[in-house]
């Protein structure tokens, strides 16, 4: 099947930095790629839709400056974290979908532990 | 706007025992139906998905689901798990044609020896 990789799988900063979180489909184009945050114990929340050569769509409640999502190629899309701080710590998940298939059908990358110390 | 509904949080199991995880969803348009496993600190694995044709969906690792229109619902099934089966189940609807995809709550399937 498809494979979305994310880098790094865990990453651990100070209060004040940025951190870029990559989000990679290895075997197909992805026009679209999702990013997701999700908090111990809780289902995935979406963020933010990320268009190949186009500005991103965020969800509502959710800070653009804050959240820059880039996706410069078919194949690639970031998310950077700026300024992280302490409540930005959660697991971090894109998916991308194949451009190729009609089926609407996601595939997921295993995810960015990110802890802001 | 879709909705979905897993109404187990949690469902622990002995080893070998049927089980079943609950879904329902609520749309006003014609939806792409999907369960998704989630072992600790992963991402997320398509189990299985129904996009139309035969209600009765076989997934991997032994899942099935089936469509059920008229109660909009899309319960997960298997006749018999493993201690491996231990994890979190999400299901989710993305309306056809549409892009965005709505995650339940999620189920913690806990099987027990």
């Amino acid at each position: 099947g498809a494979v979305v990789s994310q880098h790094p799988s865990r990453v651990i900063c100070k209060s004040g930095t940025s951190v870029k979180i990559e989000c990679r489909s290895l075997d197909f184009q992805a026009t679209t790629m999702f990013w997701y945050r999700q908090f111990p114990k809780q289902s995935l929340m979406l963020m933010a839709t990320s268009n190949e050569g186009s500005k991103a769509t965020y969800e509502q409640g959710v800070e653009k400056d804050k959240f820059l999502i880039n996706h410069a190629s078919l194949t690639l899309s970031t998310l950077t974290v700026t300024s992280a701080h302490p409540e930005d710590s959660s697991f971090y998940i894109c998916s991308a979908r194949d451009r190729a298939s009609y089926t609407d059908t996601q595939y997921f990358g295993p995810g960015t532990r990110l802890t802001v110390l | 706007a879709q909705s979905v509904t897993q109404l187990d949080s949690q469902v622990p199991v002995f080893e070998e025992a049927p089980v079943e995880l609950r879904c329902n969803y609520s749309s006003s348009v014609s939806v792409y139906l999907f369960w998704y496993v989630q072992y600790p600190n992963q991402g997320l694995q398509l189990l299985l998905k129904y996009l139309s044709g035969s209600t009765l969906v076989k997934g991997i690792n032994g899942f099935e689901a089936e469509f059920n229109k008229s109660q909009t619902s899309f319960h997960l099934r298997k006749p018999s798990v493993h201690i491996s089966d231990t994890a979190e189940y999400f299901c989710a609807v993305t309306p056809g044609g549409g892009f965005k995809t709505i995650f339940g709550a999620g189920t913690r399937l806990f099987v027990k020896a």
